[in-house]
């Protein structure tokens, strides 16, 4: 069966320091990958899909960056915090259905940032 | 665009009784509907989804969900809640590939 790991769980930053999470999906090849931000008491905005390796499409402009170096592995980053990229963050897998564009997308534990 | 409108921000219900979370869309063609639940501190559960088909879903955990076209609702329901249901809800539409609009969540309390 497939799993999805991120990590780590809990991250505490200095605004101004940089960021790295990681995800990685065990069980699939060649999954679509996603990033979502998920602020508090609100819903999950998309940052960033992958369709393949190298292969990275942003949503929205901002202070992040994603890249993914091996099939299964899906890394979000920055050079520089700043407070408002505090939020929980969700990894996310999809496969495909039988017909076109029928993705059903799983979510990983999440991790949750805190900029000070 | 697609966009995805869940009304009620919080619900409370007791133990036993039924729910249902409402949960409207608004996409020109026929979308692909989903409902997950998120426990505090969680990622996100997948507890059914539409494709096409039987417009009357069922899902995991007792629930279900029925797709109105009529009415652009995508409305969940459970006949008895259990204190265990007590999370937030969301509904999604995805339309083309790699596009999934969020609801912005209900949260459900349960009294016991």
């Amino acid at each position: 069966s497939q799993t999805i790991h991120q990590w780590p769980a809990t991250l505490v930053q200095p605004v101004g320091s940089p960021l790295s999470l990681e995800c990685t999906v065990e069980g699939t090849s060649n999954p679509n990958l996603y990033w979502y931000r998920q602020a508090a008491g609100r819903g999950l905005q998309l940052l960033f899909y992958s369709v393949g390796i190298g292969q990275i499409s942003s949503e929205v402009p901002q202070n992040l960056s994603a890249s993914r170096p091996q099939d299964r592995q899906f890394i979000l980053s920055s050079k520089k915090l700043l407070l408002s990229d505090s939020g929980f963050y969700l990894c996310a897998w999809s496969v495909l259905g039988s017909g076109p564009y029928q993705e059903t997308q799983y979510f990983g534990p999440g991790t949750r940032l805190l900029v000070l | 665009a697609q966009s995805v409108t869940q009304p009620d921000i919080h619900i409370t219900v007791s133990e036993g009784a039924s729910l249902e979370l409402r949960c409207n869309y608004s996409y020109g063609a026929t979308p692909y509907l989903f409902w997950y639940v998120q426990s505090p501190g969680q990622g996100l559960q997948l507890l059914l989804k539409y494709f096409s088909g039987d417009t009357l879903v069922q899902g995991i955990k007792g629930f279900e969900a029925e797709f109105k076209r009529s009415q652009s609702s995508f409305n969940l329901r459970k006949p008895s809640v259990h204190w265990s249901d007590a999370a937030e809800y969301f509904c999604a539409v995805g339309a083309g590939a790699s596009k999934l609009t969020f609801g912005t969540g209900t949260r459900l309390q349960v009294t016991l």
